[in-house]
């Protein structure tokens, strides 16, 4: 079982939908929490950065966090086009391992 | 903002050939990291460097080797190419922090095409 689990999709919307994106993860000493979006032909590019528990907000993106359930969201409200792209969620713990745990990605196509 | 760049986007070589690949960043950043990118699989990380000199193993090291003389340069080596390592190469940057909490900058990429 990989240590984060990411939905592939694709997940196809219409443009002005709110789109909800899910990872799971297993390991409990994972404290900060990342979402990355990704363009074709491109690197990935930080998103959302939040730490432990709760919400963060930065325009259109809400990125949420439940520690009890191993469970972080990335909500995109008003959906673009320009917002089709892969996301991928990073995770990390305080201490140990100095890199990242991606998960594998979801690729979101918003239909205009 | 931040800034990695990496030397080339695409690139073909053969089996058995020695191939470097080079990275570069220009925020000071203490990390610097190896990845590759491949359907299904997501991001897995190759090796990464914490300091000048300094090298840890990621999950699949095999194959690859890595050199960082200078702070703001990391390269990646693939010591004799085989077709199982065509693929997207991405390196990243970060500042040094407890664990691995410092987000990470990315480069766009290297696709390497091994014939």
């Amino acid at each position: 079982q990989k240590e984060v689990e990411q939905d592939p999709g694709p997940l196809s919307v219409p443009e002005g939908a709110i789109v909800s994106l899910n990872c799971t993860y297993s390991n409990s000493a994972f404290q900060y929490f990342m979402w990355y979006r990704q363009y074709s032909r491109k690197g990935p590019e930080l998103l959302m950065y939040t730490y432990s528990s709760g919400n963060k907000e930065d325009g259109r993106f809400t990125a949420q966090v439940d520690k009890s359930s191993k469970y972080i969201s990335l909500f995109i409200r008003d959906s673009q086009p320009s917002d089709s792209a892969t996301y991928l969620c990073a995770m990390s713990a305080d201490t140990g391992r100095r890199a990242l745990t991606f998960g594998s990605g979801t690729r979101l196509q918003v239909q205009p | 903002d931040v800034k990695v760049t990496q030397s080339s986007r695409y690139l073909v070589k053969r089996t058995g050939e020695k191939v470097f690949l080079e990275c570069v960043q220009d925020m000071d950043h203490e990390n610097m990291f190896w990845y590759r990118q491949d359907p299904g699989l997501g991001l897995r990380l190759i090796y990464f460097s914490y300091d000048v000199k300094m090298k840890e193993k990621g999950d699949i090291p095999e194959g690859y080797s890595v050199s960082r003389e200078k702070k703001e340069r990391f390269s990646l080596i693939l010591e004799s190419a085989s077709t199982n390592q065509t693929s997207m190469y991405l390196c990243a940057s970060s500042f040094s922090g407890r664990g691995g909490n410092q987000p990470q900058h990315f480069g766009d990429g290297t696709r390497l095409s091994i014939l």
